[in-house]
């Protein structure tokens, strides 16, 4: 069965600091893969996503993701966090036949001034 | 454009009322998703359309009811709310199924006591 693992539930970075953020997959095929950011009160924006090709994904907001295969994961960087990244952080994996996603249980980043 | 449109914003119930949640997408897309937010669960997926006058169920689907009522229109009803139902809850639309972007309302917030 598809699942997503996101193993770290609560993530404090000081501003300007590097981010990474872990996300683990199980999927019997290619996994199509997405980050989606929250902030609070909002609903979801998509940050990136990861279909085939190139496994470094580039996204909005200076955010980047890595596919690894080998490992079964899609873990979100970022270079130079700014206080204006604190949200939650939402990992997904989609089925290719339906469109169905399955959510990771987030991940909720505070950013220290 | 207005995106993905929810309509109420919040909502309090009483264990056994029934209510319907309306959400409406201007982006002429063809697939809809109900999804409920819980705390450290992530989003679960509770019924799909992947093109009008089709509906399926997702992860969650017990205790609800779904109409696509025409391209535009997802409702989701309640039948007999229960205070387990009590949850936030997203509806989100993407031009096709598989690997498109889905795109999210900015939710409902459902109390049942």
């Amino acid at each position: 069965a598809q699942s997503v693992t996101q193993p770290d539930i609560h993530i404090t970075v000081s501003e300007g600091a590097s981010l990474e953020l872990r996300c683990n997959y199980s999927y019997g095929a290619t996994p199509y893969l997405f980050w989606y950011v929250q902030s609070p009160g909002q609903g979801l924006q998509l940050l990136l996503k990861y279909f085939s090709g190139d496994t470094l994904v580039q996204g909005i907001k200076g955010f980047e993701a890595e596919f690894k295969r080998s490992q079964s994961s899609f873990n979100l960087r970022k270079p130079s966090v700014h206080w204006s990244d604190a949200a939650e952080y939402f990992c997904a994996v989609g089925s290719s036949n339906t469109g169905k996603l399955i959510f990771g249980q987030g991940t909720t980043l505070q950013v220290k001034p | 454009n207005a995106g993905v449109t929810q309509t109420p914003k919040f909502q309090v119930l009483k264990t056994g009322q029934s209510m319907t949640l309306q959400c409406a997408q201007d982006m002429n897309h063809n697939s809809m998703y109900w999804y409920r937010q819980d705390p450290g669960m992530g989003l679960r997926l509770i019924y799909y359309s992947a093109s009008e006058g089709t509906t399926d169920k997702g992860e969650v689907p017990n205790g609800y009811n779904v109409s696509r009522l025409n391209k535009r229109e997802f409702s989701l009803r309640l039948e007999s709310a229960a205070p387990s139902q009590t949850s936030v809850y997203f509806c989100a639309s993407s031009v096709g199924t598989g690997r498109e972007t889905q795109y999210f309302g900015p939710g409902t917030r459902l109390l049942v006591l």
